[in-house]
Order: structure tokens, then C-alpha cells, then sequence
């Protein structure tokens, strides 16, 4: 069970706007920066959004992040169908010595 | 072009071990943190182990501690994971990957490799 708490599936029609959520706690979320990559089927993963909602580079400003409390969103306008794909957020946590986390992802369908 | 290729996965039998080498170029290879992740093929993200930019810090999850090595070369532009005592739970596509900074503390990556597949097995 992943320490950061992913939707383990989301969908959105073409052109619509998707949000993906990512729950963590104090000693994550809470304290650290949150990052979120893109991994297409077949593929290593992308970094999307890193500090919480800077864009990596390349990365459209289609893809937007935010953080609150010890919570962050990852939000996706005008959706396209090579937005399909798995979304991870990822974080330092302060436990067990030090650690970076993943969520579990969320498979985004396209519809 | 920035790039890491991986190399040294294969298939290995429990208790034995094996050494993960990671080839880096198009980037000054001493300015940035370094990392290994893994996956199993069809499940989620694991973070394996990170190191800073000068080799003197490391860091590994409980699940490696003890077990797996991190270092790096950065005469050779090389990072390298040392894996003593293989599980069969280690099975995994491994992963390189760039550090945005200098840092291991930190969980964004801004560049990977392929992955080398490491299979554990009798």
C-alpha cells in the first residue's frame, strides 16, 4: 500500500479538463515538494510537474500542479488522446530515515 | 542530447548478485543527484536508492538497506547500484535517473533511462 493515496483510475472526453488527486500526510505532502510524472505505456516515465507546479521543460501548459496542506492535484485542460497514460505524484517523506514516495498511479482513460 | 543507459539486468538466482551500471552524457554528470528506481512490470514506482552529486551521501529504501549499494564514478560519467542477497521481490525494471539538483533528498526527476530488467529466479 503506497503511502501517498492515488484515484486508481480517472477518464475525460476530448477537450475536457481532468484533475488528479494525491493525498499524503505531515511528513510528506506536508513538509515537501510534490512532483508528478507521466509514464505512457511501454515507457519510462516523464517528469511533468516538479516543486509543486513548475512545468519540466517541454512539458505544455496544459498540465498544471498545486499543493494544500497535505494534499496536491495534478490537473490536465483540454484533454488530448495521447494524455492516456498512468500519473504518478511523488514526494520526499521524513520517515523510516528519509525516503522518496510514489503514489500508486492513476490510469487516465480518454474517452 | 541528455542521456542514461542502463546496463548489467538479467536473470540471477536468489541469494546471488549483480551490479546495475548506468552511462551518462550530454549533461555535467557531477552537478546532479542520482537515483535508481524500479518497477515491476505492470505495478507502480519504487524508489530505490538516490546518492549526491559528490558520492557522499547516499540514501535506500528499508527494502534494499543492507543489501544494495549505490555509487558513482564521476571521472566516468557512471552510476552503479551493487546488489548483494537478490530476492525474488527484487525482480524489476531498474531505472536511472537525474536528480533536478545536487541533493538525493528529493523526488523529481528529470530525466531517465530505459530501464535494465533484473529477474530473480530459480
Amino acid at each position: 500500500q503506497s503511502v501517498l493515496t492515488q484515484p486508481p483510475s480517472a477518464s475525460g472526453t476530448l477537450g475536457q479538463r481532468v484533475t488528479i488527486s494525491c493525498s499524503g500526510s505531515s511528513s510528506n505532502i506536508g513538509r515537501h515538494t510534490v512532483n508528478w510524472y507521466q509514464q505512457l505505456p511501454g515507457t519510462a516515465p516523464r517528469l511533468l510537474i516538479y516543486y509543486n507546479n513548475q512545468r519540466a521543460s517541454g512539458v505544455p501548459d496544459r498540465f498544471s500542479g498545486s499543493k494544500s496542506g497535505t494534499s496536491a492535484s495534478l490537473a490536465i485542460s483540454g484533454l488530448q488522446s495521447e494524455d492516456e497514460a498512468d500519473y504518478y505524484c511523488a514526494v520526499w517523506d521524513d520517515s523510516l530515515n528519509g525516503r522518496a514516495v510514489f503514489g500508486g498511479g492513476t490510469q487516465l482513460t480518454v474517452l | 542530447e541528455v542521456q542514461l543507459v542502463e546496463s548489467g539486468g538479467g536473470l540471477v538466482q536468489p541469494g546471488r548478485s549483480l551490479r546495475l551500471s548506468c552511462a551518462a552524457s550530454g549533461f555535467t554528470f557531477h552537478d546532479y543527484a542520482m537515483h535508481w528506481v524500479r518497477q515491476v512490470p505492470g505495478k507502480g514506482l519504487e524508489w530505490v536508492s538516490g546518492i549526491n552529486l559528490n558520492g557522499d551521501n547516499v540514501g535506500y529504501a528499508d527494502s534494499v538497506k543492507g543489501r544494495f549499494t549505490i555509487s558513482r564514478d564521476n571521472a566516468k560519467n557512471s552510476l552503479y547500484l551493487h546488489m548483494n542477497s537478490l530476492r525474488i521481490e527484487d525482480t524489476a525494471l531498474y531505472y536511472c535517473a537525474r536528480d533536478v539538483g545536487r541533493y538525493y533528498d528529493n523526488a523529481a526527476y528529470s530525466t531517465w533511462g530505459q530501464g535494465t530488467l533484473v529477474t530473480v529466479s530459480s
